[in-house]
């Protein structure tokens, strides 16, 4: 299974909403994570099966999607979401990620 | 929540050897999926391998296929990461994770991640 992501970066201004969208080569049902890293650190789960938001993080966070068309969107982004955003399938695998969005500060 | 903690990463020269480790606390580690992940520089996040719980299943990344070897000690709470004849293209940090069926077989608890550097 191939995993894309877009954009591969974006620049964005705090309070602004973002949205990355990822796409699977074949039909993933809804086995879609998100992933938030800083650099440095090892990333974090924000989002698993699609939709649903791992405990502690923020409401800002949510996906949608099933199949092979997903997204992740911030609703109001704070300073501390400026980080790398990696989608990746656990439905088989490989469990391939996808190549990431930067998103930077504007 | 877990913690997960890697260790043994370092230097080596091409077609050299090295054995990971990640330890694991503050869960029952005997009942999950663990993984390995690594991160060239600069680079995305890769998937490099799993094992079953009981150790009786492993899979791996087809590029390390025959090069490097997964294993646990469930009695240790700990994942090991056999790895030979390195590459360069090896040179990454290495990530265990904790893969959890609950959450759609997400990766919920990440360690901090340990340095491979392939370099003669």
């Amino acid at each position: 299974i191939q995993m894309t992501q877009s954009p591969s970066s974006l620049s964005a201004s705090v309070g602004d909403r973002v949205i990355i969208t990822c796409r699977s080569s074949q039909n993933i049902v809804n086995y879609l994570n998100w992933y938030q890293q800083k650099p440095g650190k090892a990333p974090q789960l924000l989002i698993y099966a699609a939709s649903s938001l791992q405990s502690g993080v923020p409401s800002r966070f949510s996906g949608r999607g099933s199949g092979t068309d997903f997204t992740l969107t911030i609703s109001g982004l704070q300073p501390e979401d400026f980080a790398t955003y990696y989608c990746q399938e656990s439905y088989t695998t490989p469990r391939t990620f996808g190549p990431g969005t930067r998103v930077e500060i504007k | 929540e877990g913690l997960l903690v890697e260790s043994g990463g370092g230097l080596v020269q091409p077609g050299g050897s090295l054995r990971l480790s990640c330890a694991a606390s503050g869960f029952t580690f005997s009942t999950y999926v663990i993984n390995w992940v690594r991160q060239a520089p600069g680079k995305g996040l890769e998937w490099v391998s799993a094992i079953s719980p009981t150790g009786k299943g492993t899979y791996y990344l087809d590029s390390v296929k025959g090069r490097f070897t997964v294993s646990r000690d469930n009695s240790k709470n700990t994942l090991y990461l056999q790895m030979n004849s390195l590459r360069a293209e090896d040179a990454a940090i290495y990530y265990c994770t904790k893969e959890d069926g609950v959450l759609h077989l997400a990766s919920d608890i990440w360690g901090q991640g340990t340095m491979v550097s392939v370099s003669s």
